[in-house]
């Protein structure tokens, strides 16, 4: 079955660089979920997406932005990355709004030099 | 955490025992889900129990739930080593989309 692809897997940048962090969702779900996770810690939601428009928003940074795109692939951009940047981040898809059953993908794992 | 503490931070237990593992919430829910996570990789789900319901059930699994402490409980009973894992509680509300994750209990099972 097909899962939730994440892009790209590894990425290492050098502090006030940028990245973009690609996520295709598992076909039919209209719900598109960002995630970060530092080392030890619990996933600390960041921003979602219902059929293209922005739905929630948690502890995203004024220099991270994101978009759900007409084919309901997301992308995950990151500015002026700092240190504390270097994390997790995960995307997840949902059949149904409201909190029903997450899937995530394998995660993009960030690292800022 | 954004939402509660899980507890205990960290479980090691034989393979054949039983390992419980607790969640506490700060915030009204309307369900609440356990999710387990080797390192490194993707959060997995396991089972979801909404809040007008006490106890759920799935294979080897049992979640309670006490929406009056906030609380909930997931045991896994007969462990197995590929069990070794982290697992998180995460609570879902009314009107929001996201789901708040708790702090989380790594387990290690021993063969």
């Amino acid at each position: 079955a097909a899962g939730v692809i994440q892009s790209p897997r590894h990425l290492i940048k050098e502090k006030r660089e940028t990245a973009t962090l690609k996520c295709y969702p598992i076909p039919r779900h209209d719900t598109v979920y960002w995630y970060q996770q530092g080392p030890g810690q619990d996933p600390q939601f960041l921003i979602s997406f219902y059929e293209k428009m922005q739905s929630d928003k948690g502890s995203i940074p004024d220099r991270f932005s994101a978009q759900q795109f007409s084919d309901y692939h997301s992308e995950l951009n990151m500015s002026s990355l700092e240190l504390g940047d270097s994390a997790l981040y995960f995307c997840a898809s949902s059949l149904t709004r409201g909190t029903g059953e997450l899937f995530f993908g394998e995660g993009s794992r960030l690292t800022v030099l | 955490s954004q939402q509660g503490e899980e507890d205990p931070q960290a479980l090691s237990i034989q393979e054949g025992e039983n390992a419980t593992m607790n969640c506490s919430y700060k915030t009204s829910i309307n369900n609440l889900q356990w999710y387990r996570q080797n390192s490194g990789r993707g959060l997995v789900h396991l089972i979801l129990i909404r809040s007008n319901e006490r106890e759920k059930h799935s294979g080897r699994l049992r979640v309670t739930l006490d929406t009056s402490k906030k609380s909930s409980s997931l045991l896994i009973t007969a462990s197995r080593a590929a069990d070794t894992a982290s697992y998180f509680c995460a609570t879902g509300s009314h009107n929001t989309d996201k789901l708040i994750f708790g702090t989380g209990t790594r387990l290690q099972v021993f063969p």
